[in-house]
């Protein structure tokens, strides 16, 4: 199947500083991707939707201004946690669909532990 | 809106015996559902899916059988093993694959020796 990878795998930072998740499809061309968040012992909980070209759109609670998501081309999204604090550690995990797919490839997260 | 409740975890099991993890779900019109999997340290792989009632998704001895009149795709799987040790969700999709997916909370099932 296709691939997603994301890029870090793990980082911590300390509080307040910013962070920036790498997603890219590696064989096809992701017109729209996905960033989910996913706490221990939970589902995996939508953050945005990103489409090539446009703005991300945020789900309901979700802070735009705090979690940048950029979409700039077909086989990269990145999502910045900005100004990171403890509340923010978790795993954030992007997903990717494209062209005639219907299937969405999941990248293999990135844990994020915010000191 | 539309949610997906899955049995709860943690599921264990001896080898060889057989599964079954619970999923039920609320959507309006006629959604798309999914197995999802995840193995320890891994993301999320798909293991199987049905996009229409009374189809059956099967993939590695797992199947599933989209049941619109108890809205419900159970995951099966006759004789597990070790190696089946990991993170199972199920999720649903309303619309085509630009559209999110909405997941359950998942259910962890080990399998012992």
């Amino acid at each position: 199947g296709a691939v997603v990878s994301q890029h870090p795998s793990r980082v911590i930072c300390k509080s307040g500083t910013s962070v920036k998740i790498e997603c890219r499809s590696l064989d096809f061309q992701a017109t729209t991707m996905f960033w989910y968040r996913q706490f221990p012992k939970q589902s995996l909980m939508l953050m945005a939707t990103s489409n090539e070209g446009s703005k991300a759109t945020y789900e309901q609670g979700v802070e735009k201004d705090k979690f940048l998501i950029n979409h700039a081309s077909l086989t990269l999204s990145t999502l910045t946690v900005t100004s990171a604090h403890p509340e923010d550690s978790s795993f954030y995990i992007c997903s990717a669909s494209g062209g005639t797919q219907e299937t969405q490839y999941f990248g293999p997260g990135t844990r994020l532990l915010v000191l | 809106g539309n949610s997906v409740t899955q049995m709860e975890g943690p599921v264990t099991l001896s080898e060889e015996a057989f599964l079954t993890i619970n999923c039920t779900y609320t959507a309006t019109g006629y959604p798309s559902l999914f197995w999802y999997v995840q193995y320890p340290g891994e993301g999320l792989q798909l293991l199987l899916k049905a996009t229409k009632a009374d189809d059956k998704g099967s993939n590695k001895g797992f199947e599933a059988t989209y049941r619109k009149e108890t809205t419900s795709f159970h995951l099966e799987k006759g004789s597990v093993q070790v190696s089946d040790s990991a993170v199972y969700f199920c999720a649903l999709r309303r619309d085509s694959g630009n559209t999110p997916l909405v997941f359950g909370k998942g259910t962890r099932l080990s399998v012992i020796a």
